[in-house]
């Protein structure tokens, strides 16, 4: 079956500009994280949604940085202004289930954002 | 700040020869994911152990959890150009969200 997908995968913005970076989760997926990964780093948790409620944007680097999952599958992130710092990989997650059932997360490809 | 830390950053492997990569927390972990990204990819889920102790091994990666529950390890035994990437260890909390290490990438050398 389709795995998760993510669009745009790259993405040149000019320093300023807003960005929307969008992601599709496994059809059926409760549970859907976002993650930040910087070059050679490991992915950094931004956020965190159960079907479309955010339960934790703790990870949110700035008021700049937003995200929604409306209907409870497709989810978008939002950058406002962008500056360089924020260019990175922006990972999408998701898996099939709520709290501490099932443990397994099944990454999209990512979105690659460079900050000109 | 990461909770779990890897050592080592990077491995030069031959091809055919044994490593391992090693994770470690100053606290105690209730669990250990493993995860591979190979170069320009996504992380791959590997495993996830929970017991003191634990050992497992799928075909030639052996995976283990520490006694005190502050380490786990990978080791990859006659390694192949295949295991190239970098592998994260990362700690999951109860509403799934992942707390990775930075990585240990490998390159392997024909």
């Amino acid at each position: 079956g389709a795995g998760v997908s993510q669009s745009p995968r790259y993405k040149v913005a000019k320093r300023g500009q807003d960005v929307a970076l969008r992601c599709d989760p496994i059809s059926g997926h409760v549970s859907l994280f976002w993650y930040q990964q910087a070059l050679g780093q490991g992915p950094e948790f931004l956020t965190y949604f159960q079907n479309e409620a955010q339960l934790d944007k703790s990870g949110l680097p700035s008021d700049r940085f937003f995200a929604e999952r409306p209907e409870g599958s497709v989810s978008t992130l939002k950058i406002q202004r962008t500056q360089q710092e924020d260019s990175a990989v922006y990972l999408c997650a998701s898996r099939p289930y709520a709290a501490d059932r099932g443990y397994e997360q099944y990454f999209g490809p990512g979105t690659r954002l460079t900050v000109t | 700040g990461q909770q779990v830390m890897q050592i080592p950053q990077y491995q030069h492997v031959q091809e055919g020869e044994d490593f391992t990569t090693y994770c470690n927390s100053s606290t105690t972990l209730s669990n250990i994911q493993w995860y591979k990204q190979r170069p320009g990819g996504h992380p791959v889920f590997l495993i996830q152990l929970v017991k003191s102790g634990e050992v497992k091994k799928q075909k030639r990666l052996t995976f283990q959890f520490g006694e005190a529950k502050k380490n786990s390890s990978l080791h990859i035994t006659a390694t192949q150009t295949t295991d190239v990437g970098t592998y994260f260890c990362a700690t999951r909390d109860s509403w799934g969200k992942l707390q990775f290490g930075a990585g240990t990438q490998v390159v392997v050398t024909p």
